[in-house]
């Protein structure tokens, strides 16, 4: 099983609706990453989190340190959001997870 | 501050030679990471520093692999007799890593792409 599972693997979703990626992790941390990267693009840090829930934006994260969960939401999606979506958990070391391939259709 | 950068951008080599790759992260920053990725995949954790010293290498890589950060600043990731299955882009990261529960955001560099040929 891996450290970091992230769920789902692909969304697609039509322009307009609410998004929500989880993820999960077995392992103690220090601190949760959510990271946006764009086809053929470099990664780019959306949130640091260790507690509770912060939002930018159209985008909010929550974390639950009690449940080893956290969730990236995305409010009035747009096309421009289409990228994967990765987190990575900070512990004795970064571990990512593999990744939701988000596409928001207009 | 220009970021964490990587060079070179793109390395193509021949099966067999060696290649070696440079990273520069955000100078206050004490930790950095490399990382792999191959195409739709996560990256892929293969060592990180904490200023000069080398905490944890994965098991997955062989010991044609090495990387070095002797100043605590830039760090340089070799290759030896590169092989088909070593074409990815390797991808620096670098972060202000303190003990305890508070740490910087992650700062990503560009990434190398390596095709060996």
């Amino acid at each position: 099983k891996n450290e970091v599972e992230q769920s789902p693997q692909n969304l697609t979703a039509q322009e307009g609706e609410f998004i929500t990626i989880n993820c999960s992790y077995s392992v103690g941390i220090s601190a949760l990453h959510w990271l946006q990267q764009h086809p053929g693009g470099g990664i780019v840090s959306l949130f640091m989190l260790s507690s509770g829930k912060k939002k930018h934006g159209r985008l909010i994260a929550t974390i639950n340190i009690q449940e080893k969960h956290s969730s990236l939401h995305i409010t009035a999606s747009h096309p421009r959001d289409s990228a994967v979506y990765i987190c990575a958990v900070d512990g004795q070391k970064l571990v990512f997870g593999q990744g939701t391939r988000l596409t928001i259709n207009p | 501050d220009t970021g964490v950068s990587q060079n070179p951008r793109h390395k193509i080599t021949k099966r067999g030679q060696n290649v070696t790759f440079r990273c520069d992260p955000i100078s206050e920053h004490n930790r950095l990471y490399w990382y792999r990725q191959t195409l739709g995949q996560g990256p892929e954790f293969l060592t990180y520093f904490q200023n000069e010293a080398q905490l944890e290498k994965s098991r997955l890589l062989s010991d044609r692999f090495s990387a070095e950060r002797p100043k605590g600043s830039f760090s340089t990731l070799e290759i030896q007799r590169t092989e088909q299955g070593d074409s990815a882009m390797y991808l620096c990261a670098s972060s202000l890593g303190t003990t305890g529960r508070h740490n910087s955001p992650l700062h990503f560099g560009n990434g190398t792409r390596l095709t060996v040929t």
